[in-house]
């Protein structure tokens, strides 16, 4: 079945150590994106890239790195600059297309313990 | 910059009722699409309904509809016949065109109990 993956669902993590977050797709979409959720915020870019080996900055992408090396992988490390990393991630694709919408994974919850 | 603003952080509806939730929204451009996503407790966000903003008509899919005004920047969601699985968070968004395809600007979200 085609979709998105993340893993894991749940990651805990250590202050000062990074962590990096999968997303995988075999939708051959060309997009793909990173959000983060915060209660009574919605949803907050992070990172999207539009292409292989090229990524843009969100709204919030400080303390958090990304590659896309390949077109199905898109992973997010969020690295100890990040000072309040505790929250939601949710990874989406799409294609470039028009009359289309984004495609969610699960999600993976991160907590700094 | 695009803006998208739910002002009602929780509403609740009685099983078999119709409700209807907020959004406006803020943006210098003319040509966009609007979307609702529901993320129900399992947290996987599903697309409810999507409105092209060239479009007069307003989008229904089943017993979900909008009201689209585009002057007036509001795009409402309205469920009829609400039923114990349409409990769930719902997320109003924006996408702009052409540059941005998939990249959404979300409010924040409201929060919807359906009772039986």
């Amino acid at each position: 079945d085609g979709g998105i993956t993340q893993s894991p669902k749940y990651l805990f993590r250590k202050e000062g150590q990074n962590v990096t977050l999968s997303c995988e797709q075999n939708l051959n979409h060309d997009a793909m994106y990173w959000y983060r959720q915060d209660p009574g915020q919605g949803l907050r870019l992070i990172y999207y890239s539009q292409i292989v080996n090229d990524f843009q900055k969100g709204d919030i992408a400080e303390g958090y790195s990304v590659s896309r090396e390949k077109k199905e992988s898109f992973p997010l490390t969020v690295t100890s600059a990040q000072k309040n990393p505790t929250a939601f991630y949710l990874c989406a694709s799409s294609p470039r297309t028009e009359n289309t919408e984004a495609f969610f994974g699960q999600g993976t919850r991160l907590t700094v313990v | 910059a695009q803006t998208v603003t739910q002002s009602q952080p929780e509403m609740s509806v009685q099983e078999a009722e119709t409700v209807t939730l907020s959004c406006t929204y803020d943006t210098s451009e003319n040509n966009y699409y609007l979307f609702w996503y529901k993320q129900p407790p399992s947290r996987q966000m599903i697309l409810v309904i999507r409105q092209e903003a060239y479009k007069q008509q307003n989008a229904t899919e089943n017993r979900f509809s909008v009201n689209f005004q585009k002057a007036a920047k509001s795009f409402s969601l309205k469920i009829s016949d609400s039923q114990l699985g349409d409990t769930a968070m719902y997320f109003c968004a924006f996408m702009k065109l052409r540059t941005s395809y998939g990249k959404l600007t979300f409010g924040q979200g409201t929060i919807l109990t359906v009772h039986p």
